[in-house]
């Protein structure tokens, strides 16, 4: 079993359209949580953590389910600056270590004008 | 400021032969890690250093990839003897302190065993 789980996609959407991408987690000790996107040939970059009580940056807005181990990006108004691989990642506190970050295999967004 | 060097960005061997892949982590950052992203997934940590001591390699397949960071800054991975599925994209990140949620990645090393 994955420690992240994410569909991979792809999602194609037009530009202006509201999309959402989902995360399941499989481990309940897992501290914080984040969003990372990778641009095609890229390195991975982080877009936003994810906080207990919901957060939102703009045209992103992240959300946490502790009890369903289950998180969420919703991005509004989508621009084609927005097509990218989105990151699910999940830190997970093992023993003495401040814990390690498991990545999901990610969700490809494609945006068309 | 500068960011994650890594070098060389592509590399093509032949199985069975050895490469090396050095990383040179953000200025001030303790903690160094070597990421594998096989393409079409997610990356997976190889190892982590915080300063020169090792936090974690349990996912490092110790029969063929080693890494060091001697003197707690730069860091090499090397895997001898290479195998095909070892064709991968090497990450190295850095972040401030271990624990850190985010990481500084560098553009990454591609390699191609054939």
């Amino acid at each position: 079993r994955k420690e992240v789980e994410q569909d991979p996609g792809p999602f194609n959407v037009p530009e202006g359209a509201t999309v959402a991408f989902n995360c399941t987690y499989s481990n309940s000790a897992s501290q914080s949580f984040f969003w990372y996107r990778q641009d095609c040939r890229k390195e991975p970059k982080l877009l936003m953590s994810v906080y207990s009580s919901g957060n939102e940056d703009g045209r992103f807005t992240a959300q946490l389910n502790r009890a369903s181990q289950y998180i969420s990006l919703l991005i509004r108004d989508s621009k084609l600056s927005d097509s990218a691989t989105y990151l699910c990642v999940v830190n997970e506190r093992r023993g003495s270590t401040l814990g390690r970050l498991y990545f999901g295999r990610g969700t490809q967004l494609t945006v068309w004008p | 400021e500068a960011g994650v060097a890594q070098s060389p960005r592509y590399k093509i061997i032949e199985k069975r032969q050895s490469v090396a892949f050095w990383c040179n982590p953000i200025s001030g950052h303790a903690t160094l890690y070597w990421y594998q992203q096989i393409l079409g997934q997610g990356p997976k940590l190889l190892i982590q250093f915080q300063n020169n001591g090792v936090v974690d390699d349990s996912q490092l397949p110790k029969d063929r990839f080693s890494a060091e960071r001697l003197k707690g800054v730069d860091s090499t991975l090397k895997i001898q003897p290479a195998k095909l599925e070892d064709s991968a994209v090497y990450l190295c990140a850095s972040s401030l302190s271990e624990g850190a949620g985010e990481l500084f990645f560098g553009e990454g090393s591609r390699l191609t065993v054939l």
